[in-house]
C-alpha cells in the first residue's frame, strides 16, 4: 500500500503565476487535509476535504486559493496569482475515516517556491 | 482558541542520554493527540498517537503521556541515538465532531550528538 503521494516535490513560479498541488491519498482513504508550513514557522491547518465536499476550510485564505477532491482522481490545491508570500511547504495528509481514534498520514510535501 | 506551545525549541544532548520533550495545549477538550517526526525536507512520521481517555502511548525507546486536564504532554525518548535527530512537532484534534483538523506547535528541533 503506497503512502501518500504529493507531486510536484519541488514547483518554482514566477509571481501571477498559478500554482497547482497534487494528493494521491492512501488506497481507502477518503479524508483529506492540507496544511502549510511557511518558512520558520509552524504546520497551520488549511482545509479538509471528503470526496466531493469541503468540510472545514477554515484555514484557507478567503482570495486566490481553492481546493477539491473528486470523486476520481487527486485532490487538487490550487493557488491563483502567486505571491512571494505564497512561498511554503504544503503538505497533504489522508486518514480512513473520521472516528477520533485514527491518525493522518501525512505526505512528503510539495515546495513552492515563488520568484 | 486552541493553542499548542512547545518547549525548548531546540536542543542538543549527548548520544545515550534519555530526554523529555514538552507540549502544552490551551483547551483541554480534545479527541487525541499526536507526536510526529520530520526530518529536514521530509514529511511527518506519525510516532504515537494518544486518545484523551488515554494516559500515555509506548513504541520502542518512545514513550509519550498525556495530562488533559492540565494541558500537557510529554515525550520521553530513551538513549536517544544520532539517528533520533529530527524535529519533533506536537499536534491536537480539537473536540469536535465535524472536523479532524489537527493543530500543531512550533515543534523541538533535536540533535543527538556522537
Amino acid at each position: 500500500n503506497a503512502g501518500v503521494m504529493q507531486n510536484p516535490r519541488h514547483l518554482v513560479r514566477r509571481r501571477g503565476q498559478e500554482a497547482r498541488l497534487r494528493c494521491s491519498p492512501m488506497k481507502g482513504h477518503s479524508h483529506v487535509y492540507w496544511y502549510r508550513q511557511l518558512p520558520e514557522e509552524g504546520l497551520k491547518f488549511m482545509v479538509y476535504l471528503q470526496k466531493e465536499n469541503i468540510i472545514d476550510e477554515s484555514g484557507m485564505p478567503k482570495e486566490r486559493f481553492s481546493a477539491e477532491f473528486p470523486k476520481e482522481g487527486p485532490s487538487i490545491l490550487r493557488i491563483q496569482q502567486v505571491v512571494r508570500g505564497d512561498s511554503a511547504a504544503y503538505f497533504c495528509a489522508s486518514s480512513p475515516y473520521l472516528s477520533g481514534q485514527e491518525t493522518q498520514y501525512f505526505g512528503p510535501g510539495t515546495r513552492l517556491l515563488v520568484l | 482558541k486552541q493553542e499548542v506551545t512547545q518547549i525548548p525549541a531546540a536542543l542538543s544532548v549527548p548520544e545515550g542520554e534519555n530526554l523529555v520533550l514538552n507540549c502544552s495545549f490551551t483547551d483541554s477538550a480534545i479527541y487525541n493527540l499526536q507526536w510526529f517526526r520530520q526530518d529536514p525536507g521530509k514529511g511527518l512520521t506519525s510516532l504515537l498517537l494518544i486518545q484523551s481517555s488515554q494516559r500515555e502511548q509506548t513504541s520502542g525507546r518512545l514513550n509519550a503521556s498525556l495530562d488533559k486536564s492540565s494541558g500537557r504532554s510529554t515525550l520521553y525518548i530513551a538513549a536517544s541515538q544520532p539517528g533520533d535527530s529530527a524535529t519533533y512537532l506536537c499536534a491536537v484534534r480539537r473536540g469536535s465532531s465535524n472536523t479532524g483538523k489537527l493543530i500543531f506547535g512550533q515543534g523541538t528541533t533535536l540533535q543527538v550528538k556522537p
